[in-house]
């Protein structure tokens, strides 16, 4: 079965701080990958999605993905983070064969103080 | 930019009882889900639907579970017979093209169940 880990549950950074929250998941076959984020008091948005080609992906607000396939990971990194970038972050794989559910992970909470 | 709106935002019902969670999906979306997030935990995938169907189900979503497209814009969840344990954030989500496209997520509606 498939399944998601974020390693990180509460991250706490000052701003300009660089960030990288990892992503490691678990199925053997081909993947879509997300990150997500959920601003306090808002719906879960897309940061950004990898589904084939440069496994480096750019998403919005300055945020960045790597998808190394060797490691099973696909971390989030921003060089510089802002007060407004304190949010819940989650992981998110989907199969690309046979099934279009999400497995999310538990997410990580992060804190960014001015 | 269109959004997935969810109606209501709290939901407070008695144990036994019977509730109906709205969702207005992204108007030319083909693909719509139901997930929940129970408090600390993680975001778990319910239900996908498509062309009028169930197409995917987990084993969360049994027989006090289902869902409805009444009208051709409204989905709906609805438990039967609610359980304390059914108390969580009900996502509704809609896609264009299913897995291979990113979910569009409405706010959430918190249900309390007492």
């Amino acid at each position: 079965a498939q399944s998601v880990s974020q390693h990180n549950h509460h991250v706490i950074l000052s701003e300009a701080a660089s960030l990288e929250l990892g992503c490691n998941y678990s199925y053997g076959g081909t993947v879509n990958l997300f990150w997500y984020v959920q601003y306090p008091g808002q719906h879960l948005q897309l940061l950004l999605k990898y589904f084939s080609g440069d496994p480096l992906v750019k998403g919005i607000k300055g945020f960045e993905a790597e998808f190394i396939k060797s490691k099973f990971s696909f971390n989030l990194r921003k060089p510089s983070v802002q007060w407004s970038d304190t949010a819940e972050y989650f992981c998110a794989v989907n199969a690309v064969w046979g099934t279009d559910k999400l497995i999310f992970g538990t997410g990580t909470r992060l804190q960014v103080f001015p | 930019e269109p959004e997935v709106t969810q109606t209501p935002s709290h939901q407070v019902t008695q144990m036994g009882q019977e509730v109906i969670l709205r969702c207005v999906p992204i108007s030319n979306h083909l693909y719509f889900y139901w997930y929940r997030q129970i408090l600390g935990q993680k975001v778990e995938f319910l239900v996908s639907f498509y062309n009028n169907e169930i197409s995917e189900k987990s084993e969360i979503f049994d027989d006090q579970f289902s869902v409805e497209r009444p009208d051709g814009s409204n989905f709906t969840l609805k438990i039967r017979s609610t359980k304390l344990e059914d108390s969580a954030m009900y996502f509704c989500a809609s896609s264009e093209q299913g897995g291979n496209s990113p979910l569009h997520f409405g706010n959430g509606t918190r249900l309390t169940v007492t």
